[in-house]
């Protein structure tokens, strides 16, 4: 089955800076790849996603890029916020996407 | 259009209790997953439901768990005989037919303690 892999687990920025969160997966037929939110005792939020046709794909100050190649894909949040402090999800999915396969999550704080 | 809805938040059993979490789908969504995650962890699929039909479970513990989603009503996720271990966070998401299961809808969550 898919093995997804999420680095790092916590992440510590200050206000205005930016924000990288990477992750790998093992299962080449993976082809969709959403990013979640979640704040703390919350519902997992989709922000972004994208598809393995696309290499990258921006939403505001959110961007996701992926390479088919390494099996990685990557969330970058520029000018972060402090609201934009939570725990973050990556995921894969096949063609079928009948599950998605989470990543252990990124626990970002963004320090005013 | 309301979201997906769970009930009930927050749920305590006694080990060798029963729980049963519900989940209603958003309106005309008739795929549901059911999600567990425990603390400080990522979500791990347990089940894909459609309307009275369990698509794949190959994430359900083999015994003690079971989920149905029937003709009429929420879906319904059920655990016999609680242990501690199962205690966790257990997420319903639903997509819409003709997704793919693509843009899955979270619900709140259902928080169980076994004690």
């Amino acid at each position: 089955g898919e093995n997804v892999e999420q680095h790092p687990s916590t992440l510590s920025v200050q206000e205005g800076d930016s924000a990288v969160i990477k992750c790998t997966y093992s299962d080449s037929a993976s082809n969709y790849f959403p990013w979640y939110k979640q704040e703390l005792g919350k519902r997992p939020q989709l922000i972004i996603d994208i598809r393995s046709n696309v290499g990258e794909k921006k939403d505001q100050r959110i961007a996701v890029t992926l390479n088919k190649t390494a099996k990685h894909f990557s969330l970058h949040i520029t000018e972060t916020q402090p609201e934009d402090s939570a725990v973050y999800f990556c995921a894969a999915s096949r063609n079928n996407f009948n599950k998605f396969y989470f990543g252990s999550g990124t626990k970002l704080n963004v320090k005013p | 259009n309301a979201g997906v809805m769970q009930n009930p938040r927050h749920l305590v059993r006694r080990r060798g209790q029963e729980a049963r979490l519900r989940c209603s789908p958003m309106k005309g969504h008739s795929h549901v997953y059911w999600y567990r995650q425990l603390p400080e962890e990522g979500l791990k699929f347990m089940v894909y439901l459609q309307k009275e039909n369990i698509i794949d479970e190959s994430g359900m513990p083999k015994e003690r768990f079971s989920a149905e989603f029937p003709k009429e009503g929420p879906s319904i996720l059920r655990i016999q005989q609680v242990v501690r271990g199962d205690s966790a966070a257990y997420f319903c998401a639903s997509s819409p037919p003709g997704s793919g299961g693509e843009e899955q809808y979270f619900g709140p969550g259902t928080r169980l303690t076994v004690t």
